[in-house]
């Protein structure tokens, strides 16, 4: 079946610029995450959506980060007035997270690459 | 907190040899464990992980893995290395229900 699709694939911006970065999980996928993948940080884990539940924030870097999971499936990863150490690439994965499984499999999708220019 | 650590920033193998790429955790509980792999601008692929039972994991594309509790350790491990397999991998734990806590990554080179 189709896995995690991401897009856009690139994406360039002016700094101050806000940009939407939208994921679509594996279908039956309840859990969905977002990462973040950059040279200084590695892979850091950003927000966490799990079914119908609130989300976990806890990685989300400042307040100019936000997210959205409309209907318990896509998502949209928003970052307002974008500054240049937001240059990463932008990774999002689900699981099937019935149950809150914490031994599922996460699977990731092709990212997203931001440069803020 | 759940870490893991990737010793070596690069392995250099030679086609047709076996291959090892380490990894060392540090967990409080049971410890669920991680191989990705990830080519160049593609996002991460599944290999195998560990949950419980069978010290030695069987994955995709011929990789294995040993969980050994003693060393705190989960090495990556294929008996015959490709130049296919040139890529850059990444052990990761399980750090609660919502994510992975990865290591630093460890690019492998196989050469013809």
């Amino acid at each position: 079946g189709a896995g995690v699709s991401q897009s856009p694939s690139n994406k360039v911006t002016e700094k101050g610029k806000d940009v939407e970065l939208r994921c679509d999980p594996i279908s039956g996928h309840t859990a969905l995450y977002w990462y973040r993948q950059s040279l200084g940080q590695g892979l850091e884990f950003l927000i966490y959506f799990q079914g119908n539940s609130a989300p976990d924030k806890s990685g989300l870097p400042s307040d100019r980060f936000s997210a959205e999971r409309t209907g318990g499936s896509v998502s949209t990863l928003t970052i307002q007035r974008t500054q240049q150490e937001d240059s990463a690439v932008y990774l999002c994965a689900s699981s099937l997270g019935a149950g809150g499984r914490i031994t599922d499999t996460q699977y990731f999708g092709p990212g997203t690459r931001l440069t803020v220019l | 907190a759940q870490s893991v650590a990737q010793p070596e920033d690069q392995v250099n193998v030679a086609e047709g040899n076996p291959l090892t790429v380490k990894c060392t955790y540090s967990v409080s509980g049971n410890p669920y464990l991680f191989w990705y792999v990830q080519y160049p601008n593609r996002g991460l692929q599944f290999l195998l992980k560990y949950i419980t039972g069978d010290n030695l994991v069987k994955g995709s594309y011929g990789f294995e893995a040993e969980f050994n509790k003693s060393q705190t350790s989960f090495h990556l491990k294929k008996p015959s290395a490709l130049v296919s397999d040139s890529a850059l991998y990444f052990c990761a734990v399980r750090a609660g229900f919502q994510k992975l806590v990865f290591g630093t990554g460890t690019r492998l080179l196989v050469s013809p």
